[in-house]
């Protein structure tokens, strides 16, 4: 069976510090992933997708990006973190299939 | 574009109520319809879906029927418990393309009360 894992899954950064989530999916293969935010209570942000290595679509301007290194490893990363980049960040998978699932997710207090 | 609507929440009912929380969409074509839950400090889980019209999800007491003409994807269980207490989002991907991305609404808290 397939499982998702994020972590850290809690994380406490000062602004202007640099940040790397890092997401990996276990038991299949060239899955499609994706990283959303959901700021608090708020609905969900895509930020990011990927159909490949080294292919990233980005949604949403910002001071964030992706990479994907490997087939199943999504990161997020960013150079100098801002208040705004305060949430939860959630990974997802989705493979042949249009339903796409999430990961425990990683909560971001930026202060 | 795409989008999705929910009702607003939050929803607080008793315990062995009947649940409604009503979701309507805007898309081209045939979507795929979602329902999803997230309970407090956790990831998505999906809980159920359908892919054409008429098609009715369910999953856990759960109900949703996809309605193509009424554009919607209504959330029903007969009898809630305090354990449904969780926030629900309402989402679709659209019919075809090579990431399917979704789209959400705003999400609905349910609180179950004892």
């Amino acid at each position: 069976s397939q499982t998702i894992h994020q972590w850290p899954a809690t994380l406490v950064q000062p602004v202007g510090s640099p940040l790397s989530l890092e997401c990996t999916v276990e038991g299949t293969s060239n899955p499609n992933l994706y990283w959303y935010r959901q700021a608090a209570g708020r609905g969900l942000q895509l930020l990011f997708y990927s159909v490949g290595i080294g292919q990233i679509s980005s949604e949403v301007p910002q001071n964030l990006s992706a990479s994907r290194p490997q087939d199943r490893q999504f990161i997020l990363s960013s150079k100098k973190l801002l208040l705004s980049d305060s949430g939860f960040y959630l990974c997802a998978w989705s493979v042949l299939s249009d339903t796409q699932y999430f990961g425990p997710g990683t909560r971001l207090t930026v202060l | 574009g795409d989008s999705v609507t929910q009702m607003e929440g939050p929803v607080t009912l008793s315990e062995e109520a009947f649940l409604t929380i009503n979701c309507t969409y805007t898309a081209t074509g045939y979507p795929s319809l979602f329902w999803y839950v997230q309970y407090p400090g956790e990831g998505l889980q999906l809980l159920l879906k359908a892919t054409k019209a008429d098609d009715k999800g369910s999953n856990k007491g759960f109900e949703a029927t996809y309605r193509k003409e009424t554009t919607s994807f209504h959330l029903e269980k007969g009898s809630v418990q305090v354990s449904d207490s969780a926030v629900y989002f309402c989402a679709l991907t659209p019919s075809s393309g090579s990431a399917r991305q979704l789209t959400f609404g705003s999400g609905t808290q349910l609180t179950v009360l004892p």
